[in-house]
């Protein structure tokens, strides 16, 4: 079945650096755009980035524009997501997400993995 | 960018009730709305899509409508497993973003 598994997350201080990775399994990964989507604890969701199925095209949220890079490896079926200049405020709970549309990107995210918790604190 | 408002932000109901959830958006974004109901230490489900289109799998109790700037998305019967957060969100077009959540609870 398909299934999206994140790590990579823990507690980190300000200023610090961290990449996400999650493993597609069950479908045709390259064949889907894939987006991060974080949510602070006891918040709502934050769509974070999305990059395109061959990973071409980028789009990223203002509030991570500058410090969060996206980025994929077809080959390993394996979405990143490089965090740096990490604030208090990035503290959240961090899901890979598959978009639902093959090819282009639509932003419904049809799948979402478990989760990743990311802190970060001094 | 294009925000969205849900309300109401908190909603009590009982099983069996008709429930609706209001989204609306700053500017207009056709039918590009898409739902999810999150449940407590889960990730979220897909819905509704396109505004009005039922994702697979999704009971038919749950249903979507709405164009432009109001969208509304409707529980004909509240179920017990229906109780959760709902969060409407911008497809189609970035960023991406998300409504700020409705959680329906048991009266």
């Amino acid at each position: 079945q398909v299934q999206l598994v994140e790590s990579g997350g823990g507690v980190v201080q300000p200023g610090r650096s961290l990449r996400l990775s999650c493993v597609g399994s069950g479908f045709t990964f390259s064949r889907h755009a894939m987006h991060w989507v974080r949510q602070a604890p006891g918040k709502g969701l934050e769509w974070v980035a999305v990059i395109s199925y061959d990973g071409s095209v980028r789009y990223n949220a203002d509030s991570v524009k500058g410090r969060f890079t996206i980025s994929r490896d077809n080959s390993k079926n394996t979405l990143y997501l490089q965090m740096d200049s990490l604030r208090p405020e990035d503290t959240a709970m961090y899901y890979c997400t598959r978009d639902q549309f093959l090819g282009h990107s639509s932003g419904r995210s049809d799948c979402w993995g478990r989760g990743t918790l990311v802190t970060v604190s001094s | 960018d294009i925000q969205l408002t849900q309300s109401p932000s908190f909603l009590s109901a009982s099983v069996g009730d008709r429930v609706t959830i209001t989204c609306r958006a700053s500017q207009g974004i056709s039918n590009y709305l898409g739902w999810y109901q999150q449940k407590p230490g889960k990730a979220p489900k897909l819905l509704i899509y396109a505004a009005s289109t039922l994702q697979s799998g999704v009971p038919s109790r749950f249903s979507g409508s709405g164009s432009g700037t109001e969208f509304t998305l409707t529980i004909s019967s509240l179920q017990p497993a229906d109780f959760a957060t709902y969060y409407c969100q911008r497809l189609n077009n970035y960023p991406a973003t998300f409504g700020g959540g409705t959680k329906v609870e048991i009266k």
